[in-house]
């Protein structure tokens, strides 16, 4: 079983340069998120998405867009890169809203920003 | 890969112990909570969770503990082996939140042979 799959796993930037990490779900899930998760720190809401078509920006925003065109595909793509975007990058996808719903996550991406 | 939680508190156990790993939350109105499982280089693995109208709930070798009054879950592993060596945090949904999960950050389950 697949899951939640995203790409790169690691990927250096330089400061400015964009990327666009992947990522891609076979459960047909509603709804998909991207967190970064940081040392010593839980894993912050970046943006979220409840369907084709809507995203909405969570907790950390700033700096990164989402698209949703499918069901199955929420990629990030960071447009300029700054060293404060080195984090770990994850992807996760949920079936509905309501409670009792687990979020099942990617592997991970590591990024690093020089 | 790079390890995540570099400056997480550690309990560490031996082998064969049972492990008892705490969390605090914040929101009253939480109704629902997960435990989830990190291994170093890898994703989240859900483990257990509880929604708000219960107090315990047991999986294997795995069992969540809600206390409401004073905003406490605990997720106590019994029988630890190596293999439960990894960052352990649970989350939170907060119905007034939308879709958002608050995710703590997480301890640091060290087994010890």
């Amino acid at each position: 079983n697949a899951g939640v799959t995203q790409t790169p796993k690691f990927r250096i930037l330089k400061i400015g340069q964009s990327m666009t990490l992947q990522c891609t779900q076979d459960m047909n899930h509603n709804y998909m998120y991207w967190y970064r998760q940081d040392p010593g720190m839980g894993l912050k809401l970046i943006y979220y998405s409840v369907g084709a078509g809507i995203t909405d920006k969570g907790e950390v925003p700033n700096g990164y867009n989402v698209s949703r065109s499918t069901t199955e595909d929420f990629p990030l793509r960071l447009e300029l890169a700054a060293p404060s975007q080195t984090s770990v990058y994850f992807c996760a996808s949920s079936e509905t809203r309501g409670s009792g719903n687990t979020i099942y996550f990617g592997e991970g991406s590591w990024l690093t920003v020089v | 890969g790079e390890s995540v939680g570099l400056h997480l508190p550690t309990l560490s156990v031996q082998e064969g112990d049972n492990s008892i790993i705490n969390c605090a939350y914040s929101n009253s109105a939480s109704d629902y909570f997960i435990w989830y499982k990190q291994e170093s280089g890898k994703g989240p693995q859900f483990i257990i969770d509880i929604r708000s109208n219960m107090d315990k709930r047991q999986g294997q070798r795995v069992t969540v503990l809600l206390n409401k009054t004073v905003k406490h879950l605990s997720l106590q592993i019994a029988a630890t082996q190596p293999g439960d060596s990894a960052v352990y945090f649970c989350a939170e949904k907060r119905d007034n939140y939308g879709q958002n999960f608050v995710f703590g950050p997480g301890t640091r389950l060290s087994v010890l042979p």
